[in-house]
């Protein structure tokens, strides 16, 4: 258990439909970043939050929007899902500094 | 635009042998680089990092090796254990500290 805990493990929708994937960082850390993974590709950063306010974006489609909590939790909503989405979204914590990244196990979503 | 690339896909080493892991890099602001082991169905987990202030951080079994001037660092493991299977991401940071990864090497140690 890495301390980051990502809901759900997995996720079956159909194109059009908008979901949204949980992610509780580890005690204490206060920036969450999320990533996202297709088949056999590299991880791909979205975006990331620092103790509730965005601090960088990466190559997040408009359709993709993020949010972190008052008790620091993030949630990652993708709406009008295509095929193309499905994929391996990954969320990380950390606290400061340059190392520490702790990913969570993943949610991997499957658009049919 | 791939500014962390792992140009093997794969990688296969008898258990015993030297595993040894390239990644190369184009942007000269990278002050800070990872290496990241996935198992399947399972987030990344950190393995060893370097600063680029560095040429060589050991740690245990695994050593990185980082080349500035070539901009290129490399992951050696030894000696190679089945267990060590897995993909291996490069990945890199400069000041808006989110990482960059490469796409992977898939590394196969076989008995």
């Amino acid at each position: 258990d890495s301390g980051v805990t990502q809901t759900p493990k997995h996720l079956i929708t159909a194109t059009g439909q908008r979901v949204t994937l949980r992610c509780s960082p580890r005690s204490g850390d206060l920036s969450v970043y999320w990533y996202q993974q297709s088949l056999d590709q590299g991880l791909q950063f979205l975006i990331q939050y620092y103790n509730g306010e965005e601090r960088a974006k990466g190559n997040i489609l408009e359709r993709f929007s993020a949010q972190q909590f008052p008790d620091l939790h993030s949630e990652l909503n993708l709406s009008s899902l295509e095929l193309g989405d499905s994929a391996l979204y990954f969320c990380a914590s950390r606290p400061g500094g340059k190392a520490g990244y702790t990913f969570g196990s993943g949610t991997r979503l499957t658009v049919v | 635009d791939q500014q962390v690339k792992q140009n093997s896909p794969s990688l296969s080493v008898q258990e015993g042998r030297i595993s040894i892991l390239n990644c190369d890099y184009t942007n000269s602001m990278f002050d800070y680089f990872l290496w990241y082991k996935k198992y399947p169905a399972e987030g990344p987990t950190f393995l060893i990092s370097i600063s680029s202030i560095k040429d060589k951080n050991e740690d245990g079994r695994f050593t990185v090796f980082l080349n500035k001037s070539a901009k290129h660092l490399s992951l050696h493991i030894v000696p190679s254990q089945p267990g060590d299977s897995a993909v291996y991401f490069c990945a890199a940071i400069y000041n808006t500290d989110k990482l960059i990864f490469g796409t992977g090497t898939r590394l196969q140690v076989f008995p």
